[in-house]
Parts: structure tokens; C-alpha cells; sequence
């Protein structure tokens, strides 16, 4: 089955400057890969994901890479703000049926 | 509001019992997928349900079961509950594959289970 490694598992970051998290898959089946963030006891929420025909997308400040030869994706930040001081998780599986997450990345963004 | 709902939010029990968590899906939603996240980790899968059938199933034992209903709402039910199973329960719903293309869950806020 399909098995999600996520690094860092924590992420310290100065505000204004970039933050990058990196997952590798091991089935290259999987076709769809979100990214969600989840605050302190609150719900997982969906803030980017990307399709295995596409190797970018980017959504104001947030952009995801995907290498499909390697089997790996990147979420990137830039301009980092307080606000984004969450734990992401990356996942990889196919889309309308289950993913199989990572175990997340601390991200504190230090004013 | 995401128009996912979980109840109830939080729950104690005791070792031995069972329990039954219940989540409304989405407006439109047709399949709802059940993860449990233990503190500190990501949400694993434990299974999922499309037009009221089971369609795929991780890596969790028979006493961990589910239903769907005709409304799409689904239960999760865990049997003969033991001390690791304290976790956060995460309902999603999402368009099944007869619906087209989708993006993604819209997970519910969870119900937390404690077991004493």
C-alpha cells in the first residue's frame, strides 16, 4: 500500500521568510495529493492540492511542486505570517477515494 | 462552516464498551471517509463509504464497523473499545466518483473519544 514520509517533522521560520515541506510517496499510482493545515483542536482543512498530470500549482502565497519521476512533493510559503503557524499534512492517494497521510510538520512563524 | 457535522464533539468511556460516533455529510456529498488521529499524528484511515457500501477499508481490526444511510449520513461504531483508541475521529465527505472530478475532503470537527 501506499506510504507518505513527510520533513521536517518541525519548522522554525523568522516572519517574511519562506517555509518548505517535503513528502515522498511510494505508490506511483497515486494521482492526487492535497495539503491540509490543521490549527490546535481544530479540523483538518484543505489549502492546496495538486493532480499528478500538472507539476505546479500556486495559490497566492502558497504553491505545491510535484515530481512524479521521484515520487515527491513540495509545499511551499513564502512570506510567512504568524497566522500560518499550524501542523501541515501531506497526502497522497487518489482522488474520490482514501489518501494516506503524512505525520505532519510543525511550523511555528516567529514574529 | 464547512456543512460536515460530527457528534458528539467530545465523549469519555470506559474500556470494554462500545461506542457509536455520527457524522452528516455535506450537501451534495455522496461518499464519507472515517479517520482516526491520535495525538501528535496524521489522521489514518479506517474506512469509507460510497452509496451506502463499505469501499475500501485500512488497516483497522472488525471491531471498528460503519454504516451509511440513505441520506448519506454515516455512523462509525467501535466494539469491546481499548485504551489506544483515544483519539480525534475525523469525518470527510467528498463527491464519489459518479459525481466527477473533486478536490479533496471537507473533513467535520471531530469527535473526540476518550477511553478510561
Amino acid at each position: 500500500g501506499e506510504n507518505v514520509e513527510q520533513h521536517p517533522s518541525t519548522l522554525s521560520v523568522q516572519e517574511g521568510d519562506s517555509a518548505v515541506i517535503k513528502c515522498t510517496y511510494s505508490d506511483s499510482a497515486s494521482n492526487y495529493f492535497p495539503w491540509y493545515k490543521q490549527e490546535l483542536g481544530k479540523r483538518p482543512q484543505l489549502i492546496i492540492d495538486i493532480r499528478s498530470n500538472v507539476g505546479e500549482k500556486k495559490d497566492q502565497r502558497i504553491a505545491v511542486t510535484l515530481n512524479k519521476t521521484a515520487k515527491h512533493f513540495s509545499l511551499h510559503i513564502t512570506e510567512t505570517q504568524p497566522e500560518d503557524s499550524a501542523v501541515y499534512f501531506c497526502a497522497a492517494g487518489f482522488y474520490g477515494q482514501n489518501f494516506v497521510f503524512g505525520p505532519g510538520t510543525r511550523l511555528s512563524v516567529l514574529p | 462552516e464547512t456543512g460536515v457535522t460530527q457528534s458528539p464533539t467530545h465523549l469519555i468511556k470506559t474500556r470494554g464498551q462500545q461506542v457509536t460516533l455520527r457524522c452528516s455529510s455535506q450537501s451534495g456529498h455522496n461518499t464519507v471517509s472515517w479517520y482516526q488521529q491520535a495525538l501528535g499524528q496524521g489522521p489514518q484511515f479506517i474506512f469509507q463509504y460510497y452509496r451506502e457500501e463499505e469501499n475500501g477499508r485500512g488497516n483497522f481490526p472488525p471491531r471498528f464497523s460503519g454504516l451509511q444511510f440513505p441520506n448519506y449520513s454515516s455512523e462509525l461504531n467501535v466494539n469491546a473499545l481499548e485504551l489506544d483508541d483515544s483519539a480525534l475521529y475525523l469525518c470527510a465527505s467528498s463527491l464519489g466518483p459518479d459525481r466527477g472530478p473533486n478536490y479533496g475532503y471537507t473533513f467535520g470537527s471531530g469527535t473526540r473519544l476518550t477511553v478510561v
